[in-house]
């Protein structure tokens, strides 16, 4: 199993500020992952996959890089609407996802 | 507009059985593989399981190996999680969700990522 490990845990920021949220794969997970945004009392939404690529409706403020075991998610500049967990997932071997990053107003 | 929607959920006994329905529309259900996904309360995301677009492969996270089975009616449009044997541990909010990978003429390319999901419905296992 790929245990995917996300931090930190908790990240506080202003709104307008960038953030950064790490993910780290126990084992290369190539650039088959992915990123999900996770407000309270919904579904998880689909932000990035193949590492880099945003999917459909996602603004250019969110972005991903990375491959094979370090990964990255940036928000260029908060908005109030994306205060959420972030949640990343590895499917190069099967399905793992990370413990998540709460993103939180500072 | 393209549409997941979970039902069955509720709250039963440890050991006792309970069945999830997910109802697709707004996409040709037959040319994806889906996936359950569960989260228990104030936790993370689980991966469950996964059947493929024309129900022949099905695959188990190691935790439900055994206790639960994943099927699918593509002329109903339709996916089922049968839950036997239900433990505390099972409780969770249940998603289903579909792999993003198109698959036509045998054929799957693009997958992997969860592109659309459905509200969840909450299980409950009291013991």
């Amino acid at each position: 199993e790929i245990v995917m490990t996300q931090s930190p845990a908790t990240l506080s920021v202003s709104p307008g500020e960038r953030a950064t949220l790490s993910c780290r794969a126990s084992q290369s997970a190539s650039s088959n992952l992915a990123w999900y945004q996770q407000k309270p009392g919904q579904a998880p939404r689909l932000l990035i996959y193949g590492a880099s690529t945003r999917a459909a409706g996602i603004p250019a403020r969110f972005s991903g890089s990375g491959s094979g075991t370090e990964f990255t998610l940036t928000i260029s500049r908060l908005q109030s609407e994306d205060f959420a967990i972030y949640y990343c997932q590895q499917y190069n071997y099967w399905w793992t996802f990370g413990q998540g990053t709460k993103v939180e107003i500072k | 507009q393209v549409q997941l929607v979970e039902s069955g959920g509720g709250v039963v006994q440890s050991g006792r059985s309970l069945r999830l329905s997910c109802a697709a529309s707004g996409f040709t259900f037959s040319n994806y593989g889906i996936h359950w996904v569960r989260q228990a309360p104030g936790k993370g995301l689980e991966w469950v399981a996964i059947i493929y677009y024309d129900g022949h492969n099905k695959y188990y996270a190691d935790s439900v190996e055994g206790r639960f089975t994943i099927s699918r009616d593509n002329s109903k449009n339709t996916l089922y999680l049968q839950m036997n044997n239900l433990r505390a541990e099972d409780t969770a909010v249940y998603y289903c969700a579909r792999d993003k990978g198109y698959c036509s003429g045998g054929t799957c390319s693009g997958g992997g990522a969860f592109d659309v999901w459905g509200q969840g419905t909450m299980v409950t296992v009291s013991s």
